[in-house]
């Protein structure tokens, strides 16, 4: 099993342009998650999703949009990026269930934005 | 918002040192979960305690949840060098998204030869 996957690993971006995130898991995971982690800050919630075809906002959900047609996968996009979006993000998947339940991360996807 | 302080924020010892990491917060949490990060990778789950007062070790590192389910500590002895890394604590909560997790800020540990 991959586990979780996300690409691509590094980019850089001009402020005001675009870009799309993916991230896939094979673990039939109901939940899925976009964090950021900005240093001394931990991770932040940027959206979620409980299930295909559902997504939620998170703790920092401004200037992100995310969708998930298919279950395994999960897509964060920025419409148009500014520098306060360097960041380094990552998705993460559960099955989202009982007190021991677990989230899984990917490696991550370093942005910076000029 | 529920907030996780955690301390200190860095921390840089020799091997066979003993140490602790402290999670701490006003808002009660369902469970709490520590997580380790290497450089360049997502954290993985080291272990989550549920019940107020639990203690559970995993090797050296052992791990506290408060009584009134507020606050957690890592604590490891004899620290190594394969122990660097950092450390997040997370608090979890539960509704109709699953697990929330609210993380703490993290401990960036180093230990050096």
């Amino acid at each position: 099993n991959a586990g979780v996957t996300q690409t691509p690993k590094f980019r850089v971006l001009k402020t005001g342009q675009s870009m799309t995130l993916l991230c896939a898991q094979d673990m039939n995971h109901e939940y899925m998650y976009w964090y950021r982690q900005d240093p001394g800050m931990g991770l932040r919630l940027i959206h979620y999703s409980v299930g295909e075809g559902t997504t939620a906002k998170g703790e920092v959900p401004d200037g992100y949009n995310v969708s998930r047609l298919k279950k395994q996968n999960f897509l964060l996009g920025l419409e148009s990026a500014a520098p306060s979006q360097t960041s380094v993000y990552f998705c993460a998947s559960s099955d989202g269930t009982g007190d021991y339940n677990e989230q899984f991360f990917g490696p991550g996807t370093r942005l910076t934005v000029l | 918002t529920q907030l996780l302080e955690q301390s200190p924020q860095f921390l840089s010892i020799q091997e066979g040192e003993n140490l602790t990491v402290y999670c701490n917060s006003s808002s009660v949490f369902s469970s709490l979960q520590w997580y380790r990060q290497e450089p360049g990778e997502g954290p993985v789950l080291l272990v989550t305690v549920v019940t107020g007062g639990e203690v559970k070790k995993l090797k050296r590192l052992t791990f506290q949840f408060g009584d009134a389910r507020k606050d957690s500590s890592l604590h490891i002895t004899a620290a190594q060098p394969g122990d660097t890394g950092l450390y997040l604590c997370a608090g979890a909560t539960y509704d109709n998204a699953g697990n929330m997790l609210t993380f703490g800020g993290g401990t960036r540990l180093m230990v050096k030869p």
